[in-house]
């Protein structure tokens, strides 16, 4: 099945910018996602990617896929201390058996410092 | 407001005592899921359903049964608890097809001791 493998933690100063990196093994995932998760509360989805796509740009946000290495990145400009929060990786089996299931890394802890 | 809501929040247990926690999405989503995030593992998938009285085991369905009678609702049954599962639970719905965005419940915290 599906592995998606992310580093555990990252911290940065206020002001930079942060990149958080992600691999996958599928390569029939379809769409990739960023899942933010504040302290308390359950996921809500930051951006995705197609899988056609090399990158894509959202205000502050920019992915950047590479297919041939299944390699994924979130880079979060001008960071700020909002946004210190766990940040998932997340590709889909829309390209296999299993209809609608996403499979998740672990999670990278951010942490903004002032 | 469109929303997943789970109940309880937060549960304590004692090994063996049956339990259920509810899930339910308002949103007329066909798929929907159940997810334990535990932590340096992230999300794993418990067991997910694509339609009414479809469902289908995930990544680590040991120790729970689900059941989709209707639509909106997707109830995780511990019949057993064991130590084992305490953990972060999260329901999760979505359109189950094409660009899906997966809309995640605030999550229950449960301990087993």
């Amino acid at each position: 099945g599906e592995d998606v493998e992310q580093s555990l933690f990252l911290s940065v100063r206020e002001g930079d910018s942060s990149v958080i990196n992600c691999t996958y093994t599928d390569s029939s995932s379809t769409y990739l996602y960023w899942y933010k998760q504040e302290p308390g509360a359950g996921l809500q989805l930051l951006t995705y990617i197609f899988s056609n796509m090399d990158m894509k740009q959202d205000q502050r946000l920019t992915v950047l896929l590479n297919k041939k290495d299944k390699h994924l990145s979130l880079r979060i400009a001008d960071t700020q201390t909002g946004d210190s929060a766990i940040y998932f990786c997340a590709a889909d089996n829309a390209g296999g058996t299993s209809y609608g299931k996403l499979t998740f890394g672990q999670g990278t802890i951010l942490t903004v410092h002032p | 407001e469109a929303q997943v809501t789970q109940n309880p929040r937060y549960l304590i247990t004692v090994t063996g005592k049956k339990l259920t926690v509810t899930c339910s999405q308002n949103m007329n989503h066909e798929y929907m899921s159940w997810y334990r995030q535990d932590p340096g593992l992230g999300l794993r998938q418990i067991y997910y359903s694509m339609n009414v009285e479809v469902t289908d085991k995930g990544d680590v369905p040991e120790g729970y049964k689900v059941s989709r009678k209707e639509k909106r609702n997707f109830p995780l049954i511990l019949e057993s608890p064991s130590p084992n599962q305490t953990s972060l639970y999260f329901c999760a719905s979505s359109l189950g097809q094409g660009l899906d965005e997966q809309y995640f419940g605030p999550g229950t915290r449960l301990t087993v001791t």
